[in-house]
């Protein structure tokens, strides 16, 4: 089973419509992460937490918001969705060991009509 | 503000040939990752550079890392076809308990013709 999940996979919608994009990990990492990706312009920061407790906007956080339900948990929401937010997102992880790396999950493709 | 620059951004080559992908970076940091991704697919983790002078190889790949000169690069060794991907640099900045996220580089659209 992989390690840091994503849910949906793909997910189309209209715009002006709530979604929420859902990301759960088995790896027992404190650290959890939501990015998106466009063509072009590699992967922006959207939201990171540190723990259940610790929420912080990162790069791109306008329009978007978060809740970590619990360690394994981090999900994203996209309160009134638009067009420009169509887009690639991943959820990542983040152990403490110095040379470790994050870890990505396999992301969530969504269109905005 | 943390940038981080990747060059070139577009790579056509050869089978057999070496080239260097560069990523410099506009602020001290500890960190530096190289991600490799296939189309469609998420990102895999290749290396994790943590000190200056830092050098990690993995087959036909090594990376390197210059903290002075904000410098990281990436050689290809010998290229070969299944080496054809879209490379990304990426560094991290840190607070309190961790790394803040990382800020990732434009990718490098690595194409390797027979």
């Amino acid at each position: 089973d992989a390690d840091v999940t994503q849910t949906p996979r793909n997910r189309i919608t209209k715009t002006g419509k709530r979604i929420m994009l859902e990301c759960s990990q088995t790896k027992g990492h404190d650290r959890m992460y939501w990015y998106r990706q466009d063509p072009g312009l590699g992967l922006r920061l959207i939201y990171y937490s540190f723990d259940v407790k610790d929420i912080n906007k990162g790069e791109i956080s306008d329009g978007y918001s978060v809740s970590r339900q619990a360690q394994a948990k981090f999900s994203l929401s996209l309160e009134s969705a638009i067009p420009n937010q169509t887009a690639l997102y991943f959820c990542a992880t983040d152990g403490t060991g110095k040379g470790e790396t994050q870890y990505f999950g396999p992301g969530t493709r969504l269109l905005v009509l | 503000e943390l940038k981080v620059e990747q060059n070139p951004l577009f790579l056509s080559m050869q089978e057999g040939k070496n080239y260097t992908i560069y990523c410099n970076y506009s602020t001290t940091s500890d960190r530096l990752y190289w991600y490799r991704q296939d189309p469609g697919k998420s990102l895999e983790s290749l290396f994790v550079l943590l000190s200056n002078g830092a050098v990690k190889q993995e087959g036909r790949l090594m990376a390197s890392l210059d903290t002075k000169a904000r410098l990281s690069t990436l050689h290809i060794t010998a290229a070969v076809h299944d080496l054809s991907a879209t490379y990304f640099c990426a560094v991290a900045l840190y607070s309190g308990g961790g790394a803040d996220g990382l800020t990732f580089g434009k990718g490098t659209h690595l194409i390797i013709q027979p």
